[in-house]
């Protein structure tokens, strides 16, 4: 079975400007989870859709935000894009929302982002 | 094991030699922990995973062990093929409290032929 699929791969943008990255989730997977990847911070999550509802947010300002859809396709918003928000967005898919319990996330290979 | 600035701890092993990598990992409470590798390019992949009342598991080639005394967990590859150099994170998942996976800073693994 397909994957997860987020789009675009690579992006430029300037400072100010926003952005909106998009993730498709593996079929049948409910839960949607957005991680920023960069080499200082490592991996830090951002936030978790669970049909349709914010679940869990990370420790990022107002300007990052996020929104899934009925068929639990996600995307995420960054507006007033800064140099430090340049980055791997990483979307991962589950079966199951975190407080379910052990649960493996199966990662899109990411959209590259990066601010000028 | 946990990174400075940009630079990665950097695990450099000949082709068929045995891999051993170390992570640290900060909260006593957490019950669960999963490793993954990330090559060069794509997102990270699930490798195996163990829980807290567990001290060692078992998967293809790969065995994790967890010393919960020292908040320690390792990850081993047998007959390390060049295939398996990559970026190799743990992460730990508190159950009490957002359930939601931390990752360390990860290692990278280089096999050499």
């Amino acid at each position: 079975k397909a994957g997860v699929t987020q789009t675009p791969r690579y992006l430029i943008k300037t400072r100010g400007q926003q952005v909106t990255l998009s993730c498709s989730p593996i079929s049948g997977h409910r839960s949607v989870s957005w991680y920023q990847q960069t080499p200082g911070q490592g991996l830090q999550f951002l936030f978790e859709y669970f049909s349709e509802t914010q679940r869990n947010k990370g420790n990022f300002p107002g300007r990052f935000s996020g929104r899934q859809f009925s068929n639990s396709r996600s995307e995420m918003n960054v507006s007033t894009l800064e140099l430090g928000d340049s980055a791997l967005y990483l979307c991962a898919s589950s079966l199951r929302d975190s407080l379910s319990g052990a649960n493996v996330l199966t990662f899109g290979a990411g959209s590259r982002l990066t601010v000028l | 094991g946990e990174s400075v600035g940009l630079h990665l701890p950097t695990l450099s092993v000949q082709e068929g030699d045995n891999s051993i990598i170390n992570c640290a990992y900060s909260n006593s409470a957490s019950d669960y922990f999963i490793w993954y590798k990330q090559e060069s390019g794509k997102g990270p992949q699930f490798i195996i995973d163990i829980r807290s009342n567990m001290d060692k598991r078992q998967g293809q080639r790969v065995t994790v062990l967890l010393n919960k005394t020292v908040k320690h967990l390792s990850l081993q590859i047998a007959a390390t093929q060049p295939g398996d150099s990559a970026v190799y994170f743990c992460a730990e998942r508190w159950g009490g409290g957002s359930y939601i996976p931390t990752f360390g800073r990860g290692t990278s693994l280089i096999v050499h032929p």
